[in-house]
């Protein structure tokens, strides 16, 4: 069965750092998807994305944050000088396989970010 | 209220009987799915109720959608103690593009 994978599974980085964190969608899917779930509290959006560009964000993803599909397969989220607030797990998740409202969305395994 | 506010935060109950979560939420939404989460580890899909239907079933979930009230509950009939895991609705937001916001979460213990 497709599934959504992410690597690294857990990076750690030095405060102002950039990281760059890595998701291979289901091969079909059109919609792709950021999140994040600090320890203990609940998953928060960030992005969106559809049509090679971004659809939506949230207030969390300012301009230290930034996505890219670079090649048709790979979804890549970067945070450019990491802070130690940004230590949560990133999930990538994809959906929908042709135009219109999406529907469930597939979720990765996550990747755990430390920030020192 | 946040959108997507899950009650109760947490349910402990013993295997066999149903559980019971309740969602509400504030805006205008194109679907609300239920995902589960075992531990931190990843979210699963488990079901999703377009906003112009009332109720859904998939196995032992029955999910309710009430949009004038804004609230959906899930059940989870018969429980067993794999049931174990944290709950969250999520709501697909009618904003015109794609932005889904979960809320906080049930926490479901089921006792064997």
């Amino acid at each position: 069965e497709p599934e959504v994978t992410q690597t690294p599974s857990h990076q750690v980085t030095q405060m102002g750092q950039e990281v760059i964190l890595r998701c291979v969608p289901i091969s079909n899917h059109l919609y792709f998807y950021w999140y994040r779930q600090i320890l203990g509290q609940k998953v928060e959006f960030l992005v969106s994305f559809y049509n090679n560009e971004i659809s939506e964000k949230s207030e969390i993803f300012d301009d230290q944050f930034s996505v890219e599909r670079p090649d048709g397969s790979n979804f890549t989220l970067k945070i450019r000088s990491t802070k130690l607030e940004d230590s949560a797990m990133y999930f990538c998740a994809s959906s929908g396989v042709r135009s219109g409202p999406p529907n469930e969305q597939f979720f990765g395994p996550g990747t755990r970010l430390t920030v020192l | 209220s946040q959108q997507g506010e899950e009650d109760p935060q947490a349910l402990s109950i013993q295997e066999g009987e149903n559980a019971t979560m309740n969602c509400s939420y504030k805006t205008s939404i194109n679907n609300l799915q239920w995902y589960r989460q075992n531990s931190g580890r990843g979210l699963v899909h488990l079901i999703l109720i377009r906003s112009n239907e009332r109720e859904k079933h998939s196995g032992r979930l029955r999910v309710t959608l009430d949009t004038s009230k804004k609230s959906s509950s899930l059940l989870i009939t018969a429980s067993r103690a794999a049931d174990t895991a944290s709950y969250f609705c999520a709501t697909d937001l009618n904003t015109g593009g794609f932005k889904t916001i979960f809320g906080a979460g049930t926490r479901l213990f089921v006792k064997a």
